[in-house]
């Protein structure tokens, strides 16, 4: 089993409606958890960190479940602009080591 | 403020040859790590530096090394290429190590290998 796994999708969503993703991790050690965004072939950027009280920030809400270990990535109403490729972190404990997850797609279609 | 900077962006070399690729932190960022990208996947870790020396080591062969300069700047050199090589080579900067710091990802460095 890998460590972190996604959907790889593709999620092909309407403008305008809400999607969400789960991303889980087998290693119950992992401490710090994040999502961030690729866009076609360009680097990865930070979308947020994901706090064990769930976050938000504006149309993005992230949520952590430690006991069953996966994070959650939710947008609302969403943009033509939020298609891109979300990656899944997470951050190991002991070693530091920081496991990405393989993405999942997410196409808004007009 | 700059970013994180690389170079070169794109490298085409041959089966056998050695690479070098370079990456520079933003300022006053102390870590690097570097990780490999092949198309459809995510970052693969390989390396992470901070105060030039090595703090994490991905499960790459020895053919793949780095270093950290006393400017933070960084090095990946990969010898005895193969084409399975061929990537998108990712670096990444953080102010202290740790995987709770947020890091920030430079263009990358597309490599080729024929």
């Amino acid at each position: 089993r890998k460590e972190v796994e996604q959907d790889p999708g593709p999620f092909n969503v309407p403008e305008g409606a809400t999607v969400a993703f789960n991303c889980t991790y087998s290693n119950s050690a992992s401490q710090s958890f994040f999502w961030y965004r690729q866009d076609c072939r360009k680097e990865p950027k930070l979308l947020m960190s994901v706090y064990s009280s769930g976050n938000e920030d504006g149309r993005f809400t992230a949520q952590l479940n430690r006991a069953s270990q996966y994070i959650s990535l939710l947008i609302r109403d969403s943009k033509l602009s939020d298609s891109a490729t979300y990656l899944c972190v997470v951050n190991r404990k002991g070693d530091d080591k920081i496991i990405f997850g393989k993405g999942t797609r997410l196409h808004i279609l007009p | 403020d700059a970013g994180v900077t690389q170079s070169p962006t794109h490298l085409i070399k041959t089966r056998g040859q050695h690479v070098t690729l370079r990456c520079s932190p933003i300022s006053g960022h102390k870590s690097v790590s570097w990780y490999q990208q092949v198309l459809g996947q995510g970052p693969q870790f390989i390396f992470q530096y901070y105060e030039k020396e090595e703090r994490g080591r991905g499960n790459f062969p020895d053919r793949f090394s780095a270093r950290q300069f006393p400017n933070y700047s960084s090095e990946l050199n990969v010898n005895a290429l193969l084409l399975g090589d061929s990537a998108l080579y990712l670096c990444a900067s953080s102010f202290r190590t740790g995987g709770g710091d947020t890091q920030y990802f430079g263009p990358g460095t597309r490599l080729t290998v024929l």
